[in-house]
Parts: structure tokens; sequence; C-alpha cells
């Protein structure tokens, strides 16, 4: 079935060093991926969400490019700062409709001064 | 911006009671979805709605129940609240149009089993 991993289960960065989140997924369908943010003690919400085309979505300094043939969405931004510390994850839409996503285990990004 | 709403935003439960958990959304959305969040599992999808009066079972229904009473309002119910069900919990509601796709969050509720 779909799946979708994401490999480090915290990354911890110093402010201003650059940040990559990796996301890979198993899909035999799915034309499109997404990051959601979510911060401490709040609801998750939608950071990004890839084009069908090769555009790359940015957001708040964030972008991620959809690479088909080897099936990643890595997030990335140039510099890191305190105010990206937060739980990310990737998530895949399901084939079976009805708007449902599969998420990754998420990924905790602390980031120091 | 999408609104959803859910209540009460803690809960403390003990072994074998009930507990129901409440989401509200405003965004006019077909869809809606409880999700459960633990640490190293992420989020993970226990019931989901795409019309009133009718529910579906996610990926890890057991122990849980839905009701869907209207477009707006979808609950979950826990009959015999076990240990292993303490956790935060998500409602999300999504639609159709410009941001098809997108789910929405609601704030959460913390349950605590004890």
């Amino acid at each position: 079935g779909d799946s979708v991993t994401q490999t480090e289960g915290l990354v911890t960065l110093t402010e201003g060093l650059p940040v990559m989140l990796n996301c890979t997924y198993q899909s035999t369908y799915s034309p499109f991926l997404f990051w959601y943010v979510q911060h401490l003690n709040e609801a998750p919400k939608l950071l990004l969400k890839s084009f069908t085309d090769n555009k790359r979505p940015e957001h708040q300094g964030f972008h991620a490019t959809l690479h088909k043939s080897s099936s990643s969405f890595h997030l990335q931004k140039s510099s890191a700062q305190l105010s990206d510390s937060a739980l990310y994850y990737c998530a895949l839409p399901s084939d079976s409709g009805y708007n449902k996503l599969t998420f990754g285990k998420g990924t905790v990004l602390l980031v120091s001064p | 911006e999408a609104a959803v709403t859910q209540s009460p935003r803690s809960k403390v439960a003990v072994t074998g009671g009930k507990v129901t958990l409440s989401c509200h959304q405003t965004n006019n959305h077909d869809y809606m979805y409880w999700y459960r969040q633990d640490t190293g599992h992420g989020l993970r999808l226990i019931h989901y709605s795409y019309v009133a009066d009718s529910t579906e079972k996610g990926d890890i229904p057991d122990g849980y129940k839905a009701s869907r009473p209207s477009q707006e309002n979808f609950s979950l119910i826990l009959e015999l609240a076990s240990l292993s069900q303490t956790a935060v919990y998500f409602c999300a509601s999504s639609g159709l149009g410009v941001n098809q796709d997108t789910q929405y969050f609601g704030p959460g509720t913390r349950l605590l089993v004890l």
C-alpha cells in the first residue's frame, strides 16, 4: 500500500544553517505530496503542496521539489530560524479518495541559537 | 481560513469509562477525519466521514466509534476507555474546490486515561 517515510525523527541545527528534511514515498498513483508543520501546542497546518508540473512550491522560505524518479519530496530552507523549530509531516494523498492523507511519522526540527 | 474547533481541549478519563470528543467545522466541508497523534507514530487515521449520517473506518478504528449527525459535527466515542488510548486527538476537515485535498485541523484534544 501507499506509504511515506521520514527517516529522521529529530534534526537539530544551529540558526543560520541550511535545513533539509527527508521524505520518500511509495505510491502507484499520487501525482503530488504535502508538507504540514505543527508548532508546539498548535494544530498541524499546511506548509507546502507540490505541483503536478515541475514548478517548485515555496512558503515562508521553505521549498520542496517532487522527484518522481526517486520518489522523494525533501523539504529545504537555505537558512534556519529559531521560529522554524516544529514538527514536520510529509503526507501523501490516498488513491482511495475522500481526500484522505497518509502521513509520515514526522520529523522534529530543533533550531538553537 | 478554514475553522475547525474541538471540545474539550483536554480531558482526564478513567479506565473503562466512556469518552466523547466533539468536533465542529464551519467550512462547509464534506469530509471530516479523526486522527490520534503519538510520539513515534505521527498522525494515524481512526475514522472519517464523507457525508452526514455515515462514517468509515480508518487505519486504526479498534476501540473507537464515530458519529456524524450533521455536515458540521463529527464525534469520536471511546465506549470503554483504556490506558493505551492516552494520546492527542485531532479532528480535520477538507472539501472540494480550489484547495481540494488540503486538510484543516482543529486545535486538538489531549486525553489522559488513568
